[in-house]
């Protein structure tokens, strides 16, 4: 079946500081990858949406200058919170999407909980 | 915008009674995809059910929802509440032409013995 393993489960960072996290596919291909946070008593909301051979699209409120997203190939993408605040503390999820089979469906991984101090 | 809106907070019914979680969503878009994800703690979010055609019951694990475009709306029910049952339920609208998957702010489905 379709895995989706996201590292490190937990982090803590010093605000202004950086902090880098991985998303990697396993048993299938990845051919678009969603970045997701859900901050506290919120939702899931799409930071950017990155698809093979396609440039990473951001959300409105979502910047590469604040969240770099690299995506090397069909199993692997990783995201960088750069100069981490308190407002981007929450959980960080990764959603990935096959290419056939299971057509718009994201399968997800646990997260990336991310604490700021 | 598009948008889903579902039943918000804390559900909380004891076992062995139906479950009915409302979601409706908002698109200009005529064939979404919209989707049923449960969450329990520090675990992934995983799919529970899908639906892009109109007025088609679909079933997953004793839950089942059916798509109405007339209402919009894509309400998750279960004629029984289990003890396992308890976690956070998300209704989610997708677009064929697009990936971008947009999520309900989630209702958390406590079931009580």
């Amino acid at each position: 079946g379709a895995l989706v393993y996201q590292y490190p489960r937990r982090t803590i960072c010093k605000s202004g500081t950086s902090m880098r996290m991985e998303c990697q596919a396993v048993g299938f291909q990845a051919t678009s990858v969603a970045w997701y946070r859900q901050s506290p008593q919120k939702t899931f909301e799409l930071i950017a949406l990155s698809t093979v051979n396609s440039a990473i699209k951001y959300e409105q409120n979502f910047t590469q200058e604040k969240f770099p997203i690299s995506h090397p190939n069909l199993s692997f993408s990783s995201m960088t919170v750069l100069n981490a605040y308190l407002e981007d503390r929450g959980l960080y999820l990764c959603g990935a999407r096959r290419d056939r089979g299971k057509r718009n469906t994201l399968y997800f991984g646990a997260g990336t909980r991310l604490s700021v101090l | 915008g598009d948008s889903v809106t579902q039943t918000e907070g804390l559900v909380t019914l004891t076992e062995g009674l139906p479950v009915m979680l409302n979601c409706t969503y908002q698109t200009i878009y005529s064939n979404p995809f919209l989707f049923w994800y449960v969450h329990y703690l520090n675990e992934s979010p995983r799919l529970l059910l899908k639906s892009s055609t109109d007025n088609k019951r679909t079933e997953h694990q004793g839950f089942h929802a059916t798509l109405h475009k007339s209402s919009s709306s894509f309400h998750l029910q279960k004629s029984s509440a289990q003890l396992s049952d308890s976690a956070l339920y998300y209704c989610a609208l997708s677009l064929t032409n697009a990936y971008k998957v947009i999520f309900g702010k989630g209702t958390h489905l406590h079931v009580l013995p």
